[in-house]
């Protein structure tokens, strides 16, 4: 079956606890990206990659981190936590030259206390 | 101004209703909308899809674009109960930068 696999689903951290939510997908898609969601403000992109080894930032960038070594994996690292981070967060994915359909995993919700 | 603006809601209507959501934005580069149906704890999967401005069908789902107006909206005929979940519009321009509305919650009454 074809899916994008988040994990943790849900999480409670402290602030300043480094955590990293992982993603994965296995539709061999080159584009994967990382975005938060929160009441009254939509979907908001914190990073992209094109491909391995190719990251770009999003609209949200501060305070994330992310790598992109393999293909089917996309970590998002949040290296000091804040309370402001405490959010919805979506992994998705796409063939770069598929214009449209981004595949979305089931989110990770995260607390920072 | 946002980029993107949607009608938030909730939105409750009875079964069978029609149903139109919409959007609006600011950014004339955008060239794709989307139409994305998101579900109580899942996460959003696409629904519509259109290039430019015009109308596309499918189903009980109509989607409209009017590029002159920057304006896009989703019909729904027959609605169901199924149909019950948050509509988020989206769209991009020929980058990969894509841009969401903030939703709109819909519920459909048996």
């Amino acid at each position: 079956e074809a899916q994008v696999t988040q994990n943790p689903r849900y999480l409670i951290t402290v602030t300043g606890k480094k955590l990293t939510v992982t993603c994965s997908q296995n539709m061999n898609h080159e584009y994967m990206s990382w975005y938060r969601q929160d009441p009254g403000l939509g979907l908001r992109q914190i990073y992209y990659s094109m491909n391995v080894e190719v990251t770009d930032k999003g609209d949200v960038p501060e305070g994330y981190k992310v790598s992109r070594k393999e293909k089917r994996n996309f970590p998002l690292i949040l290296e000091s936590p804040s309370p402001n981070q405490t959010s919805l967060y979506f992994c998705a994915s796409k063939r770069t030259m598929n214009t449209g359909e981004l595949f979305f995993g089931e989110g990770s919700r995260l607390t920072v206390l | 101004q946002k980029e993107v603006e949607q009608d938030p809601g909730p939105l409750s209507v009875p079964e069978g209703a029609i149903v139109s959501l919409n959007c609006t934005y600011s950014n004339s580069a955008f060239q794709y909308f989307m139409w994305y149906r998101q579900y109580s704890r899942k996460g959003p999967e696409l629904l519509m899809y259109t290039y430019s401005s015009g109308n596309k069908e499918d189903g009980r789902f109509t989607a409209q674009v009017d590029k002159s107006s920057k304006y896009i909206s989703l019909f729904i005929r027959d609605s169901q109960p199924s149909d019950s979940a948050t509509y988020l519009c989206a769209m991009k321009n020929y980058g990969q930068n894509f841009v969401f509305g903030p939703g709109t919650r819909l519920s459909v009454l048996p």
